[in-house]
């Protein structure tokens, strides 16, 4: 099976601008789950789909958002780019979402914001 | 904020010794989960422990689990240099939310050769 895949890996953009990343699951997996993480911060939950509708949301502004599409492929979106969402953007898939197993990590995008 | 916190922040030993890295936590959980990750990558699944477990093995992976400190350890015996990497516990809050995994801030490990 193949896993979970991100596009892009690397991305440079200057403030003001906006961001879509793109998340394909395992296939057969339903859940994706949104992370964040900066050397300050950590590991930030941003969000989770579940068969296309937000289950879970995380302390983050509205100008994160994200959808899942009926693939179960997912997208987030970032408008307004500040320095301060420079930062790894990692996506995970799992069959029913991490409070019945483990999460599958893609290798992330990482987002540089000039 | 983070539900984990791990400790030592980092930890440095000889290829061959053993790695102890600890967890604790603040509310009451379903399970939770050790996740490895190599500079710059994603996360790896390394094991999962439920609330009603105390210890598991895999590999030479040895966690246990302390509902009653809410703390937890991962124990990783005859180290090599591939085990170097961040570890990161993550927990499922046992509060009715759905899924919602709550990373701490991770443990780096240095494995000499």
């Amino acid at each position: 099976k193949a896993g979970v895949t991100q596009t892009p890996r690397y991305l440079i953009k200057t403030r003001g601008q906006q961001v879509t990343l793109s998340c394909s699951p395992i296939s057969g997996h339903r859940s994706v789950s949104w992370y964040q993480q900066t050397p300050g911060q950590g590991l930030q939950f941003l969000f989770e789909y579940f068969s296309e509708t937000q289950r879970n949301k995380g302390n983050f502004p509205g100008r994160f958002s994200g959808r899942q599409f009926s693939n179960s492929r997912s997208e987030m979106n970032v408008s307004t780019l500040e320095l301060g969402d420079s930062a790894l953007y990692l996506c995970a898939s799992s069959p029913a979402g991490g409070r019945n197993g483990e999460l599958f990590f893609g290798e992330g995008s990482r987002l540089t914001v000039l | 904020s983070q539900q984990g916190e791990e400790d030592p922040q980092a930890l440095s030993i000889q290829e061959g010794e053993n790695a102890t890295m600890n967890c604790s936590y603040k509310t009451s959980i379903n399970n939770l989960q050790w996740y490895r990750q190599n500079s710059g990558r994603g996360l790896v699944h390394l094991i999962l422990i439920r609330s009603n477990e105390r210890e598991k093995h895999s590999g030479r992976l040895r966690v246990t689990l302390d509902t009653s400190k809410k703390s937890s350890s991962l124990l990783i015996t005859a180290s090599r240099a591939a085990d170097t990497a961040s570890y990161f516990c993550a927990t499922d809050p046992n509060t009715g939310a759905n899924s919602k995994l709550t990373f701490g801030k991770g443990i780096t490990l240095s494995v000499r050769p």
